[in-house]
């Protein structure tokens, strides 16, 4: 149980093209889910936090204009880049928590990998 | 600044051995925690987890230890097998925040 898929694995595009990373909680509702970017050797640094059916909550210097976060549905949140350039390649991340859980628990995607050329 | 460190940046063990991988915390409203491993190229893997009630939780060949005095958490790897081979990151959820911090990853290589 608890399984979390991303869509899709990875990602080539051209500067200043849009790309949509997808998260889906395969087994269980996801009321809470995050977004991470994680550059080589580096730690996961937190990019936003969205809830279902209302809007993301950034955090510091994450421009929420440049990285759109939809989470319509219990199981499913969406990463728009847009306008993206070389320095926004990186792996993305994705976790969900489980609602039905009491628990603080994330359980993470297995990462998106977007170059940008 | 809040933060979640680790003493040491890569660690490297005999095959068979036990494997000691630590983690210094700041927050102290942090109230629970928890160790992921990640595999070259993949999310984040849990492995073990405790809250700031306990001081020693045991799994499968993991044990998680919290000293919350020094603030600090250590994950044991006992028997450690080539399978170990990742980087380890100790995660600490801030009360309230709702929100884990990472650490900076220990990558733990196995000699044979």
């Amino acid at each position: 149980g608890a399984v979390v898929s991303q869509h899709p694995s990875w990602v080539i595009c051209k500067s200043g093209t849009s790309v949509k990373i997808e998260c889906r909680s395969l087994d269980f509702q996801a009321t809470t889910m995050f977004w991470y970017r994680q550059f080589p050797k580096q730690s996961l640094m937190l990019m936003a936090t969205s809830n279902e059916g209302s809007k993301a909550t950034y955090e510091q210097g994450v421009e929420k204009d440049k990285f759109l976060i939809n989470h319509a549905s219990l199981t499913l949140s969406t990463l728009t880049v847009t306008s993206a350039h070389p320095e926004d390649s990186s792996f993305y991340i994705c976790s969900a928590r489980d609602g039905g859980r009491s628990t603080d628990t994330q359980y993470f995607g297995p990462g998106t990998r977007l170059t940008v050329l | 600044g809040e933060s979640v460190g680790l003493h040491l940046p890569t660690l490297s063990v005999q095959e068979g051995d036990n494997s000691i991988i630590n983690c210094a915390y700041s927050n102290s409203a942090s109230d629970y925690f928890i160790w992921y491993k990640q595999e070259s190229g993949k999310g984040p893997q849990f492995i073990i987890d405790i809250r700031s009630n306990m001081d020693k939780r045991q799994g499968q060949r993991v044990t998680v230890l919290l000293n919350k005095t020094v603030k600090h958490l250590s994950l044991q790897i006992a028997a450690t097998q080539p399978g170990d081979s990742a980087v380890y990151f100790c995660a600490e959820n801030i009360q309230g925040a709702q929100k884990l911090v990472f650490g900076q990853g220990t990558r733990l290589t196995i000699n044979p």
